[in-house]
């Protein structure tokens, strides 16, 4: 299947901070790709669709001027946690998919953000 | 939007017994269908799915049925294995966003 790699893995970082997170799809074209997050023992909570070349549109609730969504070519989308709070430690996900994927989801291994 | 609820949220099985997770969804307009299993700190993996236009659907000791009218779509692990011991996750929607269920903590006893 297609392959897609997120980074960092893991990050700390102090409150106040801004923090960005990498997803890119190595070997497609990812036309649109979607993050998510997810607390322990919880379920993938969807945050925004992200299409290549356009804004991004975020899920009711969550607030874009604090998760800042860039897709900027085919094979990369980045999130910017800004001004980072404990509150937003959690574990981001991203998913990217494409024309050549016949509409499969493929996820990249997941950024574990703690903020102290 | 759609919603979509997950049963059970812990199973335990004896390995070689079966294992069977349900779903329901609320939008008669979803059409795609897929399972994913998750293990600990690790990405989802599509184990398999199932559209709109099938029943059922089996790879190997994985199926999956699809009851449109209800709006249920169930998984059925057989013979199941200390391998197969995960959170598996249900999802539904358009062909390629989807809502995903609460997640099924699986756990085969050996």
């Amino acid at each position: 299947g297609a392959v897609v790699s997120q980074h960092p893995s893991w990050v700390i970082c102090k409150s106040g901070t801004s923090v960005k997170i990498e997803c890119r799809s190595l070997d497609f074209q990812a036309t649109t790709m979607f993050w998510y997050r997810q607390f322990p023992k919880q379920s993938l909570m969807l945050m925004a669709t992200s299409n290549e070349g356009s804004k991004a549109t975020y899920e009711q609730g969550v607030e874009k001027d604090k998760f800042l969504i860039n897709h900027a070519s085919l094979t990369l989308s980045t999130l910017t946690v800004t001004s980072a709070h404990p509150e937003d430690s959690s574990f981001y996900i991203c998913s990217a998919t494409g024309k050549t994927t016949s509409g499969e989801l493929f996820f990249g291994e997941g950024s574990r953000l703690t903020v102290l | 939007g759609e919603n979509v609820e997950q049963h059970p949220s812990t199973l335990s099985v004896q390995e070689g017994d079966s294992a069977v997770i349900k779903c329901t969804y609320s939008d008669s307009a979803s059409n795609y269908f897929p399972w994913y299993k998750q293990e600990l700190g690790k990405r989802p993996q599509l184990i398999i799915d199932i559209r709109s236009n099938v029943g059922e659907k089996k790879d190997q000791r994985i199926a999956v049925t699809l009851n449109k009218t209800a709006k249920h779509f169930s998984l059925h692990i057989t013979e199941t294995q200390p391998e197969d011991s995960a959170v598996y996750f249900c999802a539904a929607g358009g062909y390629q966003k989807v809502t995903f269920g609460t997640g099924t903590k699986l756990q085969v006893i050996p």
